[in-house]
């Protein structure tokens, strides 16, 4: 399968503790991006990679989350010190330039306990 | 700031029948395009249709098709001859093309349930 793929699809954690999600787009996608889904919401920008630089951040993103991109290749999105309200379906998606259209994987379900 | 309103939280509507879900769009720009996005119960975001705003035809992909009034800034899907597995979320998305906003803005969402 050569789709956009998520890992771990289902992560259950405890408050306080730190979660890291794992996000491998199609094969020469230069554009990379994050998105967070909550119950009954559509999907909020968190933050876009371009090749390997980190091109714009939402506030949406605070200090205790940090997203990397290294070699341009798959990327990672880490939650510290996790809280109840990070609790969402986290999405990550690609495309191979400026089209629009974005490939999303399935997604990574954060549960924080 | 780009906004999408989806004004239908949920829908209904018999199998093989059509059914249209609404979505209004705001912004400045003149470049611009527009998206539906299906969601099944199993999360994965499913790209359905693309409409430009040069774009002077309405998009259509099989059964679907996209009513584009560009100075009613309303983009609605409208899906023919709907099946059972047509039940899902459904997202309107809008991207800005000019500029330096390369993201995809979504709307709420509307529930569409396909009875038999």
């Amino acid at each position: 399968d050569t789709g956009v793929s998520q890992d771990p699809r289902h992560k259950i954690t405890k408050r306080g503790q730190n979660v890291t999600f794992r996000c491998d787009p199609i094969s020469e996608h230069n554009r990379l991006y994050w998105y967070r889904q909550t119950l009954g919401q559509g999907p909020e920008f968190l933050t876009y990679f371009q090749n390997e630089a980190q091109l714009e951040k939402s506030r949406l993103l605070s200090d205790r989350f940090s997203a990397e991109r290294p070699k341009g290749s798959f990327s990672t999105l880490e939650i510290q010190r996790t809280e109840q309200g990070d609790s969402a379906m986290y999405l990550c998606a690609s495309t191979p330039g400026v089209t629009g259209e974005l490939f999303f994987g399935e997604g990574s379900r954060l549960t924080v306990l | 700031a780009q906004k999408i309103t989806q004004t239908q939280p949920g829908m209904f509507v018999q199998e093989k029948e059509a059914v249209t879900l609404d979505c209004t769009y705001d912004t400045s720009d003149q470049s611009y395009g527009l998206f539906w996005y299906k969601q099944p119960s199993s999360g994965e975001m499913i790209f359905l249709i693309y409409q430009g705003s040069y774009d002077e035809q309405n998009a259509t992909e099989g059964r679907y098709s996209l009513n584009f009034q560009k100075a009613r800034k309303s983009a609605n899907l409208v899906i023919s001859a709907s099946q059972l597995g047509d039940s899902a979320m459904y997202f309107c998305a809008m991207f800005n093309s000019g500029g330096s906003n390369y993201k995809l803005t979504f709307g709420k969402g509307t529930l569409l349930t396909v009875n038999p």
